[in-house]
């Protein structure tokens, strides 16, 4: 069964440094989207992104954060200057143009 | 109010119980209805998706949209120990687009 790729799965990092979060989404599938899960906490949206471009953000998705698309197949996200409440799991998500998401299994990322 | 309400459990049934759990949700324009389940410290992975009100069944899995009382459940019968798990409920108001979430259940069913 098809699968989305999250790597790595655990990174820690120093505040105030930059980190890039990779996604290999479902070949197929048109719509890429981040969430992110802080520990015991709901899944939130970050950003969703159709042909080459965001649709939607939410208002975590400051100018601290950026996605970008770099080939056909890889989804990216990166935070520039990372802050202590940036650690969560931040999953990557893709889907077609109806039905649910197929989620990757995260990256936790564990800012110090 | 949050947009999207879910029954905060945790929710502990004997294997082979019919479990019920619930979401509600304060946004009409949402039309699309996922299940989704998260085992601990992995992605949450897709159960059921209906569109707009009525039932959908798949296998053990029953799910209940009532657009009218803003309302969706989800039902487990003959439940497992592997359906241990937290159970998030999610709508979306587009065909594809942003997704709100519940706090989740967390079931766990006993043998």
């Amino acid at each position: 069964e098809p699968e989305v790729t999250q790597t790595p799965s655990h990174q820690v990092t120093q505040m105030g440094q930059e980190v890039i979060l990779r996604c290999v989404p479902i070949s197929n599938h048109l719509y890429f989207y981040w969430y992110r899960q802080i520990l015991g906490q709901k899944v939130e949206f970050l950003v969703s992104f159709y042909n080459n471009e965001i649709s939607e953000k939410s208002e975590i998705f400051d100018d601290q954060f950026s996605v970008e698309r770099p080939d056909g197949s890889n989804f990216t996200l990166k935070i520039r200057s990372t802050k202590l409440e940036d650690s969560a799991m931040y999953f990557c998500a893709s889907s077609e143009e109806y039905g649910g998401y197929t989620f990757g299994s995260g990256t936790r990322l564990t800012v110090v | 109010q949050k947009e999207v309400e879910q029954d905060p459990g945790p929710l502990s049934v004997p294997e082979g119980a019919i479990v019920s759990l619930n979401c509600t949700y304060s946004n009409s324009a949402f039309q699309y209805f996922m299940w989704y389940r998260q085992y601990s410290r992995k992605g949450p992975e897709l159960l059921m998706y209906t569109y707009s009100s009525g039932n959908k069944e798949d296998g053990r899995f029953t799910a209940q949209v009532d657009k009218s009382s803003k309302y969706i459940s989800l039902f487990i019968r003959d439940s497992q120990p592997s359906d241990s798990a937290t159970y998030l409920c999610a709508m979306r108001n587009t065909n594809a687009g942003k997704s709100t979430f519940g706090d989740g259940t967390t079931l766990t069913v006993k043998p």
